[in-house]
């Protein structure tokens, strides 16, 4: 049963950049999507982005000139930065799969909340 | 504001089969299937329902996903209180090359 984790900073000060990855166990990263998707506190679901493990990325309008989502396939890790935080960026961030064949997130991470404070 | 829009609300006794609706367009809903997400309380979003009505290994089948046309509907029968949660439905999006996600629907066991 493939497993994924986040980790990274739980707290970033406005301006900077977030970091996170997702260390995917119980499967290769080749092959399938890799998504990011975030849910601020109290609210619904969001897309980040996703990245092939062929490095091809495809990113949500709304955030695609901060985003950036990298592979690394030695590591069985995918990656999220995010640039020029606000406290609109404060969420849990999930990392998710595909299932073969399928587009949508399948499985999914535990979550990790990144709050963007001074 | 969702692209693919839910009722923020349901609920529904113990016993009784609760149905959950998900309207979109053309370019998500209505060109590709849909998937359903439970999401308790503090937890990640898991996977109930995938490609409109498929169940993944593990899921009751009390629970059931249908979808017509740019609409789809995932139903609960015999509602149990473990089934309070927040339920989600998405869908890629043509337009947007990626998922969207409906906003969300609380489901209360009276």
């Amino acid at each position: 049963q493939v497993q994924l984790q986040e980790s990274g900073p739980g707290l970033v000060k406005p301006s900077e950049t977030l970091s996170l990855t997702c260390t995917v166990s119980g499967g290769s990263i080749s092959t399938y999507y890799w998504s990011w998707i975030r849910q601020p506190p109290g609210k619904g679901l969001e897309w980040i982005g996703y990245i092939y493990y062929t490095e091809s990325t495809k990113y949500n309008p709304s955030l695609k000139s901060r985003v950036t989502i990298s592979v690394d396939t030695s590591k069985n890790q995918f990656s999220l930065k995010l640039t020029s935080v606000t406290a609109a960026d404060t969420a849990v961030y999930y990392c998710a799969r595909s299932e073969f064949g399928e587009l949508l997130p399948y499985y999914w991470g535990q979550g990790a909340l990144v709050t963007v404070s001074s | 504001q969702s692209v693919v829009t839910q009722p923020p609300s349901a609920s529904g006794a113990p016993g009784q089969t609760v149905t959950i609706s998900c309207s979109g367009s053309f370019s998500n809903i209505g060109s590709n299937t849909v998937n359903w997400y439970q999401q308790l309380p503090g937890t990640a979003p898991k996977l109930l329902i995938h490609r409109n009505n498929q169940r993944p290994s593990g899921v009751p089948d009390r629970i059931s996903g249908s979808k017509s046309g740019t609409s789809a509907s995932l139903a609960i029968s015999g509602l149990q209180s473990e089934d309070e949660a927040e339920y989600y439905c998405a869908a890629w999006d043509d337009s947007l090359n990626g998922p969207v996600f409906g906003g969300g629907t609380e489901l209360t066991v009276l």
